[in-house]
């Protein structure tokens, strides 16, 4: 099983400021990488796929870069809706796809 | 409009058997897997398993197998996760999720998650 380690646990960042959370697998993923944003009480959401393209009506600040075992997420300039818990996914190793255990972003 | 609906809450008694729904529309049911996630209280995402529709064919987590049961009913477009014997541990959110199909190496597999349920809750305590 691929090991996905999320870092780090709670990030603190102000309004406007740019948040960079990180990724890193336990053997090589190629970009078969996602990133996803929970909000409490809500489902989680698609944001970035193949490790660095933006899903269908994300904004423009969120950008993803890496590959083979080390991956970032980045947010330019935090909005107020941004604040949530960040999940990456990889989908290289079929069958058994696994999830980090999550970033919360929070305001400082 | 693809839209992926579950069954509503439940709250059972440990020993109980359980099985929750997940109704797809707006999309060709048997051609995109469908995978089932669980979130702990305040903990994070879990990949239990998967199936498809077309064929019946279901993958399970390790961590899972044995421990829960993936079906679907392709005549009603309705995808399954059902317990035997339910603990207090299995007390969590339960998500249905539809994958992407990439066929770009010849062989297509399910991807990343593109749509979600809006998530059942089960609550097991005597």
């Amino acid at each position: 099983e691929i090991v996905m380690t999320q870092s780090p646990a709670t990030l603190s960042v102000s309004p406007g400021e740019r948040a960079t959370l990180s990724c890193r697998a336990s053997q090589s993923v190629s970009s078969n990488l996602a990133w996803y944003q929970q909000k409490p009480g809500q489902a989680p959401r698609l944001l970035i796929y193949g490790a660095s393209t933006r899903a269908t009506g994300i904004p423009a600040r969120f950008s993803g870069s890496g590959s083979g075992t080390e991956f970032t997420l980045t947010i330019s300039s935090l909005q107020s809706e941004d604040f949530a818990v960040y999940y990456c996914q990889q989908y290289n190793n079929w069958p058994l796809y696994t999830f980090g255990q999550g970033t919360k972003l929070e305001i400082k | 409009e693809v839209q992926l609906v579950q069954s509503g809450a439940e709250v059972k008694k440990p020993g109980e058997s359980l099985k929750i729904s997940c109704k797809g529309s707006g999309y060709s049911f048997t051609s995109y897997w469908i995978g089932w996630v669980r979130q702990m209280p305040g903990k994070g995402l879990e990949w239990m398993g998967i199936i498809y529709p077309g064929d019946s064919d279901t993958r399970y987590s390790p961590s899972f197998q044995g421990q829960v049961t993936i079906s679907a009913d392709k005549s009603i477009s309705t995808a399954y996760l059902q317990w035997s014997s339910l603990k207090a541990s299995d007390t969590a959110m339960y998500y249905c999720a539809r994958p992407i199909l990439d066929c770009s190496g010849g062989s297509c597999y399910p991807y990343y998650f593109d749509y979600w349920g809006q998530g059942t809750l089960v609550t097991v305590s005597s």
